[in-house]
């Protein structure tokens, strides 16, 4: 069974259209996490929800808009896609945001 | 802001070898420090270290974290090639994971 699960693994589309990631966790953990990987393999937090509650967003851009229907569901909508959006985009879990942060396998992200 | 910084950022090392990682940070309201290990997907969790001066050993791998000198090294003996990877460092504070922007491992034959 896996963990934390993303879909899709891969996703290649056109400047300007708009496009979705889902992420499970079925850990029962509470706090729920998106992460941007660039191309220097450099890992940003970007959101994070707390039982279905938005408590972080570092300064991501609207076209971002992340929804949390429950606490075992963070998917990502990215509006207006743009070239330096591409990148690889990692789900996470946590109990309480104190540790155990357990990754999905992350999802590419190419914008062409 | 929050800075995690990894150094070195990437060295080659040959098999047998011993690394030593090192880690620093400057973070509010401090919990815990990571260490993961990256190879092609996910990062895999190596290590959490919440108190200073107690290491922790898993194999060849062991950590080690000194919270008066906000540092942590993660030391990697008689190192093999399944040990190439980037490592990265990551501090747990305000409900988030800040990570540093790692440090790459190629271990050669």
């Amino acid at each position: 069974d896996t963990a934390v699960s993303q879909t899709p693994k891969y996703l290649v589309t056109q400047m300007g259209n708009d496009k979705s990631i889902k992420c499970e966790q079925n850990l029962g953990h509470d706090t729920m996490y998106w992460y941007k990987q660039d191309s220097k393999k450099f890992l940003k937090i970007m959101f994070s929800y707390n039982n279905k509650e938005l408590i972080i967003n570092e300064t991501v851009p609207n076209r971002f808009s992340p929804k949390s229907p429950d606490k075992a569901h963070l998917n990502l909508h990215i509006n207006s896609l743009e070239l330096g959006d591409s990148a690889v985009y990692f789900c996470a879990s946590s109990q309480g945001g104190q540790g155990g942060y357990t990754f999905g396998s992350g999802t590419r992200l190419t914008v062409v | 802001e929050d800075k995690v910084v990894q150094s070195p950022l990437s060295l080659v090392v040959h098999e047998g070898d011993t690394v030593t990682l090192n880690c620093s940070y400057e973070v509010t309201n401090f919990r815990s420090l990571l260490w993961y290990k990256q190879e092609k997907k996910a990062p895999t969790f190596l290590f959490m270290l919440t108190s200073s001066g107690i290491e922790k050993k898993s194999g060849r791998l062991s950590s080690i974290l000194d919270k008066k000198e906000l540092s942590s090294i993660l030391n990697i003996t008689a190192t093999q090639t399944g040990d190439s990877a980037i490592y990265l460092c990551a501090v747990i504070n305000d409900y988030k994971l800040s990570f540093g922007a790692g440090t790459t491992v190629t271990v050669r034959a």
